[in-house]
């Protein structure tokens, strides 16, 4: 495997079901990333994670939780998820600058969610 | 707070019709502006980097040129596999770790 992967690439699950999105960087980068991407809107970072310290965007409801194990591996656990959170989950990887200058991030291909 | 408006939002050439799209940025301090290519139901792929004004970047028919509110991506004969939404994101000094601002995205369509 190369560059960043992610698991499952769809997913459809009801509003009281419990599920999780994983995603694996092979690029050997120390920090991580979540998106969120809806039709029409720009990306949404949802979490960072960087030497595997988490940086959380307070306005992210608590029915999403990040899980960085190590600087490899990211989960996003999904529980009691609403029809509005329908959308592709990006997963992204960089190195972390910790200053100038900034580094450029690559993403997986996403997880299309789908909450009925 | 950082913000970046793109224009146009759709933009529909002929081949080998060069244009160029907009990134218009606000950040207290760039520390770097990105620009991404995303192709339907797949992740943004990293094109360039750019990180002070006057700096310009090359790939294939794609340039990217960086003034101190703008930044423009310049196609140049494009072909129809150049269709794709670009996006351009920044990163300015005030924000902590490694965090993104993006732009909606320009969507360009190229007709053979």
């Amino acid at each position: 495997e190369t560059g960043v992967t992610q698991t499952p690439r769809h997913l459809v699950m009801g509003m009281t079901n419990k599920k999780s999105l994983k995603c694996e960087q092979h690029l050997g980068h120390n920090a991580m990333y979540w998106y969120k991407q809806s039709a029409k809107k720009p990306l949404e970072l949802m979490f960072v994670y960087s030497l595997e310290e988490r940086v959380e965007n307070n306005s992210v409801p608590s029915r999403f939780s990040p899980e960085c194990p190590n600087s490899s591996h990211l989960f996003l656990h999904l529980h009691t998820l609403q029809p509005e959170d329908s959308a592709l989950y990006l997963c992204a990887s960089s190195q972390t600058s910790g200053g100038h200058p900034s580094y450029e991030q690559y993403f997986g291909p996403g997880t299309r969610l789908t909450v009925t | 707070e950082d913000q970046v408006t793109q224009s146009p939002e759709a933009l529909r050439l002929q081949e080998g019709e060069s244009s160029s799209l907009n990134c218009s940025y606000t950040v207290s301090g760039l520390r770097g502006l990105f620009w991404y290519r995303q192709d339907p139901g797949k992740g943004p792929e990293f094109l360039f980097t750019l990180y002070s004004a006057g700096e310009e970047k090359e790939k294939e028919r794609l340039k990217a040129t960086l003034t101190k509110k703008e930044s423009f991506l310049h196609i140049t004969a494009p072909k129809p596999e150049d269709s794709a939404t670009y996006l351009c994101a920044v990163e300015g000094e005030e924000t902590s770790g490694s965090r993104l601002t993006f732009g909606e995205g320009t969507q360009l369509t190229v007709n053979p």
